[in-house]
């Protein structure tokens, strides 16, 4: 069965600043793996969409990496602002082809 | 872009009672949806995927005569708590795919606070 991890649970850094955010999976038969962004008590808003065969992605200020072999991701915010701080959660397309998300990273980006 | 909405934004019903949510695709014909549960400070748990004009698949531990979903029209599920308890509290997203997206590409729902007195 799939697992997914981030690390760390919350996160918190001066406006500014560059940090990356974490995301493990167990099984390496994906399809791709995806970030999200998740304000409080809201649903989900897609950020990149990493196809198994690619190595990153890149969207304004955010990327995303993928080794699909060593079942790691990273999500790479620069220049950090107030607000970019939500849950940042990824999620992997599995062989079923359904998601499996990890349980997110809380950033908080302080003024 | 696509657009996905749930109705009611938030819910507040007794134990016992039974409470529906609706998952609208606004502007495109979804040929799947999906209904997820996420407990405070938790992740997303896919609870069934449901196709246009068929029963919905259950995930392993959802109880399908207490999770009811419908999916009658390419543009419309339901999602009805029946007999909801406190437990049941959470909050409920929904999402669509259509044809020509990546696979597991979905687009989410704003999602469905239920609290069960």
């Amino acid at each position: 069965k799939q697992e997914v991890t981030q690390i760390p649970a919350a996160l918190s850094v001066p406006e500014g600043e560059n940090l990356v955010l974490n995301c493990s999976f167990t099984d390496s038969a994906i399809y791709n793996l995806q970030w999200f962004r998740q304000d409080p008590g809201k649903g989900l808003t897609s950020l990149l969409l990493i196809q198994s065969s690619q190595r990153e992605q890149t969207s304004g200020r955010l990327n995303a990496s993928l080794d699909k072999s060593s079942g790691r991701s990273t999500l790479y915010i620069a220049a950090s602002q107030p607000g970019d701080s939500a849950t940042y959660l990824c999620a992997v397309t599995g062989s079923a082809r359904q998601l499996t998300f990890g349980s997110g990273t809380q950033l908080t980006v302080l003024p | 872009g696509a657009v996905v909405s749930q109705h009611p934004s938030w819910v507040i019903c007794k134990s016992g009672t039974s409470v529906k949510i609706e998952c609208r695709s606004l502007d495109f014909q979804a040929t799947t949806m999906f209904w997820y549960r996420q407990f405070p400070k938790q992740s997303l748990m896919l609870m069934a995927t449901s196709n246009e004009g068929s029963k919905a698949t259950y995930e392993q531990g959802v109880e399908k005569d207490k999770f009811l979903i419908n999916h009658a029209s390419l543009t419309l599920s339901t999602l009805t708590v029946t007999s909801a308890h406190p437990e049941d509290s959470s909050f409920y997203i929904c999402s669509a795919r259509r044809p020509g997206l990546a696979e597991g590409e979905q687009f989410f729902g704003p999602g469905t606070r239920l609290t069960v007195l």
